[in-house]
């Protein structure tokens, strides 16, 4: 079956350490991949996406993500974690306009 | 400029009724993509709508139906509301229809079925 899985429901880091958050699909084909960011108020925000070309994707905010085609994973990191990074990060496949989200990492910051 | 606008921002309604959610998209974004976010999971594909067609439908049942006006303003209409349709319902607009442009999302409507 189809399927976005975040392995990790929650990841506590603390400010200033690097952070990696875990997406893997389940697609025939290479799907489009996606990362999102949900914080309280703020409402879903896209960090970044792959379709094609380079692995390494460079995104907003500091982050960025690589695709792995042999793993079918789309990892997303940061090297040096901010406070205002806190909020829950969604992983999602676009796979012939049937678009799929994961279920979410939630991540905490430590001062 | 206004981004992505959602009303209500909360409703409660009751088991069998009905409720309509209205979203208006980002000025000059012709598309329009409808999700539902139940506490504690990720979003949930439910329509997309791009010049007025429909051009995506998730795995939702029949009582779940949308529109897109002239303005390209969107309604999400749901019928014999279940508990389980208690949600998070999230609109996004983009340029064109289909995943590649980039989604701006609106902050929701809260459903609470009782």
């Amino acid at each position: 079956a189809q399927s976005v899985t975040q392995p990790d429901i929650h990841i506590t880091v603390s400010e200033g350490a690097s952070l990696e958050l875990r997406c893997n699909y389940s697609y025939g084909a290479t799907p489009y991949l996606f990362w999102y960011v949900q914080s309280p108020g703020q409402g879903l925000q896209l960090l970044l996406k792959y379709f094609s070309g380079d692995t390494l994707v460079q995104g907003i905010k500091g982050f960025e993500a690589e695709f792995k085609r042999s793993q079918s994973s789309f990892n997303l990191r940061k090297p040096s974690v901010h406070w205002s990074d806190a909020a829950e990060y969604f992983c999602a496949v676009d796979n012939n306009n049937d678009m799929r989200f994961g279920a979410g990492t939630r991540l905490t910051v430590k001062p | 400029d206004a981004g992505v606008t959602q009303s209500p921002t909360h409703l409660i309604k009751t088991r069998g009724q009905h409720v309509t959610l209205r979203c208006s998209p980002i000025s000059g974004h012709k598309s329009v993509s409808w999700y539902q976010q139940v506490l504690g999971q990720g979003p949930q594909f439910i329509f997309q709508y791009y010049e007025k067609e429909e051009r995506g439908r998730g795995n939702f049942p029949d009582r779940f139906s949308a529109r897109q006006f002239p303005n390209y303003s969107s309604e999400l209409n749901v019928n014999a509301l279940l508990l389980g349709d208690s949600a998070l319902y999230l609109c996004a607009s983009s340029s064109r229809g289909g995943f590649t442009d980039t989604q701006y999302f609106g902050p929701g409507t809260r459903l609470t079925v009782l």
